[in-house]
């Protein structure tokens, strides 16, 4: 059972306009959230965070919405640019007792794709 | 440039052979990770080593074998791998936040 949901698999959007990419989950512990950027035959690369105590991150072009009632989040790129094109995953986490560090759970991706 | 090196970047191995993933960190992180990523599926999580010390394993077949000799270098020793378990691998560290920083992978094909 999938904890992390990317819906669409890809997303087409013209150069300049606003890409947003969208993702689900169902787990009600997770309270923090990423996007990470993926080039073929690359790993992934961070791009921009969100905890659950927020609704809102800003970064550049790169805006992140949380909407913990919905358990839904969203990526804002604008204006998309054709450096944008990739493969975008959400992820989530849930705190770590006693600190460290625990794993994230991924979605599959969403494959963005901006035309000229 | 991630701090996060692994090596080697393309592995092809047969059923029968016994080879090793090399993953080395150069940030200070203490916690450290392997991914397995499929064609069309998730990421998904493997191992998760805090202070050297492992604290997750989800399910993974004892053919995956990994091993964290200090905070920097994790290794993934693989023997009798099945074609199913091609795949990219890929490491990951962090410090005590749940941003992780990852690793170019490795692309594995067993045949």
């Amino acid at each position: 059972d999938q904890q992390v949901k990317q819906n669409s698999p890809s997303l087409s959007v013209q150069e300049g306009r606003i890409s947003i990419l969208n993702c689900d989950y169902t787990n009600s512990m997770f309270d923090y959230f990423l996007w990470y950027k993926k080039y073929p035959a690359e790993g992934p690369t961070f791009l921009i965070s969100i905890s659950s105590i927020k609704d809102k991150n800003e970064d550049g072009r790169f805006t992140v919405f949380l909407n913990k009632s919905a358990k839904h989040l969203s990526l804002h790129i604008v204006p998309s640019q054709p450096g944008d094109s990739a493969v975008y995953f959400c992820a989530a986490t849930t705190p770590r007792a006693g600190g460290g560090a625990d794993g994230l759970t991924f979605g599959k991706g969403t494959h963005l794709i901006i035309q000229p | 440039e991630t701090g996060v090196t692994q090596t080697p970047r393309h592995l092809v191995m047969g059923m029968t052979n016994k080879k090793s993933l090399k993953c080395e960190q150069h940030l200070g992180h203490n916690a450290m990770y392997w991914y397995k990523q499929s064609a069309k599926k998730p990421l998904e999580l493997m191992f998760v080593y805090n202070f050297k010390e492992q604290t997750e394993n989800n399910s993974v077949p004892s053919r995956f074998s990994p091993e964290c000799p200090n905070s920097s270098h994790l290794f993934l020793h693989l023997h009798t791998l099945q074609p199913e378990d091609s795949a990219l691998y890929l490491c990951a560290s962090s410090q005590q936040t749940t941003r992780a920083f990852f690793g170019q992978g490795t692309r594995l094909t067993v045949v």
